[in-house]
């Protein structure tokens, strides 16, 4: 079973920041990941898929990229609005698994 | 558009078997490459990934609850149902089933149902 490591668990910045959080993977998953913001409350959102591709409708600062065992995630400007619970999810394999989450606060 | 919704039941007592029903819209799983996943998140804690059907009746389990789990689908009434049995009180969750694409990413969720397991 693949398991997935992110870091940090939390992070704490400003607003304009650039935040990046990573993701890796136990074994290599080519490019077959997914990153989810979750807002308190709610459920999650698909934010990038395939690692790097922006899903329509999501906003430009966010960013996504590499392959086979470790990816990021990237926020080029932090805004108020991306307070949320950051999670990526590899489906290269027969399941699928989730990474623990990382939590974004706002300073 | 499409819109997913769980239903079934808020409080469960321990040893008995959880019933959830996904009723969706905006796609049909009788068309290739279409799945439904469910996907559950105790509280204050992370996502798990729990099962998934595809169109063809392809059906996928998390290997730590495989033998617990089953999930059927019916195309006729857009419903996809998850039975989870000997429930306990870490399955204390809120449950999620959500719209697989060909590739396996989750791009449409339901709003979620929070299931309590006590006597």
């Amino acid at each position: 079973d693949i398991q997935m490591t992110q870091s940090p668990s939390t992070l704490s910045a400003s607003v304009g920041d650039r935040v990046t959080i990573t993701c890796r993977a136990s074994q290599s998953i080519s490019s077959w990941l997914a990153w989810y913001q979750q807002k308190p409350g709610k459920a999650p959102k698909l934010l990038i898929y395939k690692a790097s591709s922006l899903k329509s409708g999501v906003p430009s600062r966010f960013s996504g990229s590499g392959s086979g065992t470790e990816f990021t995630l990237t926020i080029s400007s932090l805004q108020p609005d991306d307070l949320a619970t950051y999670y990526c999810q590899q489906y290269n394999s027969y399941s699928r698994t989730f990474g623990q989450g990382t939590k974004v606060e706002i300073k | 558009q499409i819109t997913l919704k769980e239903s079934g039941p808020t409080l469960v007592k321990p040893t008995q078997t959880l019933t959830l029903t996904c009723t969706f819209s905006g796609f049909s799983l009788a068309a290739s490459g279409m799945g439904v996943g469910w996907i559950r998140q105790p509280p204050g804690k992370a996502l798990e990934w729990l099962a998934l059907i595809y169109w063809d009746d392809d059906k996928r389990y998390s290997p730590s609850l495989k033998r617990r789990l089953s999930v059927t689908k019916d195309t006729s009434k857009n419903q996809v149902v998850l039975t989870m049995t000997n429930m306990d009180s870490v399955d204390t969750a809120t449950y999620y089933c959500a719209h697989s694409t060909p590739y396996g990413d989750f791009d449409y969720w339901g709003q979620g149902t929070l299931v309590t397991v006590s006597s």
